[in-house]
């Protein structure tokens, strides 16, 4: 089955500062790879996803990369605020809609 | 609406009850999912529904017991927990695509077994 390996486990940064969170895959069959943000307490809500067909998607302060070579899709979050830190998950899904999930990166924006 | 809604929010049962979580959706999405989620830890697939069949059973302990009614109806019969069952149970909708799609989640269930 598919296995997402998601690093770090935790990130600190400045405000204003890049975060950036990386995540490989190891099914070739995967085609969908969306990143989730999920504050304490609350449900996992979509922030950006990308699809196989497509290298490098971005929205506003938000950009996903994807390599299907090496099977691995990044996260970049540019001029970070407080209201970003959360725990992010990314994940892959493959034909038969099961959708995997990394372990998570605790993301800290320090004012 | 871009909803999904799952009742009760928090549950408290004993190892001897039996409950039922529910989900519902009216997006006409035709997969419907169930996740368990500890804390600190990833959502974890319990179940896959495909056009109210079961098409994933992540071997899922029987005390577990999910159904769909409809198409926009997902429950979860719950019966003889264990403590180690406390959790959030989320519901999770798609549509069908062979592109993959976004999966909308619930608020989640909080259960604690006692």
């Amino acid at each position: 089955g598919e296995n997402v390996e998601q690093h770090p486990s935790t990130l600190s940064v400045q405000e204003g500062d890049s975060a950036v969170i990386k995540c490989t895959y190891s099914d070739s069959a995967s085609n969908y790879f969306p990143w989730y943000k999920q504050e304490l307490g609350k449900r996992p809500q979509l922030i950006i996803d990308i699809r196989s067909n497509v290298g490098e998607k971005k929205d506003q302060r938000i950009a996903v990369t994807l390599n299907k070579t090496a099977k691995h899709f990044s996260l970049h979050i540019t001029e970070t605020q407080p209201e970003d830190s959360a725990v992010y998950f990314c994940a892959a899904m493959g034909s038969n809609y099961k959708l995997t999930f990394g372990k998570g990166t605790l993301l800290t924006v320090n004012p | 609406d871009t909803e999904v809604t799952q009742t009760p929010k928090h549950l408290v049962m004993g190892m001897t009850n039996k409950k039922s979580l529910k989900c519902e959706q009216h997006m006409g999405h035709r997969a419907m999912y169930w996740y368990k989620q500890k804390a600190k830890k990833p959502p974890e697939l319990m179940f896959v529904y495909s056009y109210e069949k079961l098409s994933i059973n992540e071997s899922v302990p029987s005390r577990f017991s999910p159904e769909c009614p409809n198409s926009s109806l997902l429950n979860l019969h719950l019966h003889a927990l264990q403590p180690e069952d406390s959790a959030l149970y989320l519901c999770a909708s798609s549509q069908h695509s062979t592109g993959g799609t976004e999966a909308f989640f619930g608020q989640g269930t909080r259960l604690t077994v006692v």
